[in-house]
């Protein structure tokens, strides 16, 4: 099984900070990952696949980057509905796999 | 927009088999794959398996001898069963549709609300 491992594990911040999450595949993935965001007793919600590719009605402060091995999801500029747990997810072998997530924290 | 709910009993009780419904409403189960993924309580996200509308099916090896995913496309549902359920089985399950392309990134989209299945007598 390919592993993905996130960090960090947890982050604080404030509203209005710039964040990044790193995401790292334990084999060359090419660009086939997804980022999902899930808030407390919620379902995952979609943001990102193919590495970069904003899921449509996404907010465009929410960015991906990366291939192979290391990805990064960035938050351009915090607001309030965006604490909450984030994990990538990679497709390029079954299983399928995801991070063990980053619970993103209001400091 | 395409919407799914998942449906089954809340409680099952060690070496029973746990059974799930996904109802798919807004849109056609035709044409997607269709997949089952849990969460235990305070833990991480676990692919359990895919379908094809067509009855295709992929499973994860950890889970692959206990697991039987099965579609009823008269219905727009698909359905899960694990068999020989433990308490590490206790988790919630969510439904999604899975968007598979050939030589493409695939991903899932949307969520069920999930549903908390425990298993315990």
């Amino acid at each position: 099984d390919i592993q993905m491992t996130q960090s960090p594990s947890s982050l604080s911040a404030s509203v209005g900070d710039r964040v990044s999450i790193t995401c790292r595949a334990s084999q060359s993935i090419s660009s086939y990952l997804s980022w999902y965001q899930q808030k407390p007793g919620k379902a995952p919600k979609l943001l990102i696949y193919a590495a970069s590719t904003l899921q449509s009605g996404v907010p465009s402060r929410f960015s991906g980057s990366g291939s192979g091995t290391l990805f990064t999801l960035t938050i351009s500029s915090l607001q309030p509905e965006d604490f909450a747990t984030y994990y990538c997810q990679q497709s390029a072998n079954t299983p399928y796999t995801f991070g063990q997530g980053t619970r993103l924290e209001i400091k | 927009q395409v919407q799914l709910q998942e449906s089954g009993p809340g409680l099952v009780k060690p070496s029973e088999t746990l059974s799930l419904t996904c109802t798919v409403s807004g849109g056609s189960i035709s044409g997607y794959y269709w997949s089952w993924i849990r969460q235990p309580p305070g833990k991480g996200l676990e692919w359990i398996g895919y379908i094809y509308y067509t009855g295709s099916t992929k499973y994860n090896p950890s889970l692959e001898s206990r697991v039987t995913i099965s579609v009823d496309r008269s219905k727009n549902q698909f359905s899960l069963k694990l068999s020989s359920v433990t308490a590490a089985d206790t988790a919630v399950y969510y439904c999604a549709r899975l968007i598979a392309r050939t030589g493409s990134c695939d991903w899932f989209d949307p969520w069920g609300q999930g549903t908390l299945v425990t298993v315990s007598s």
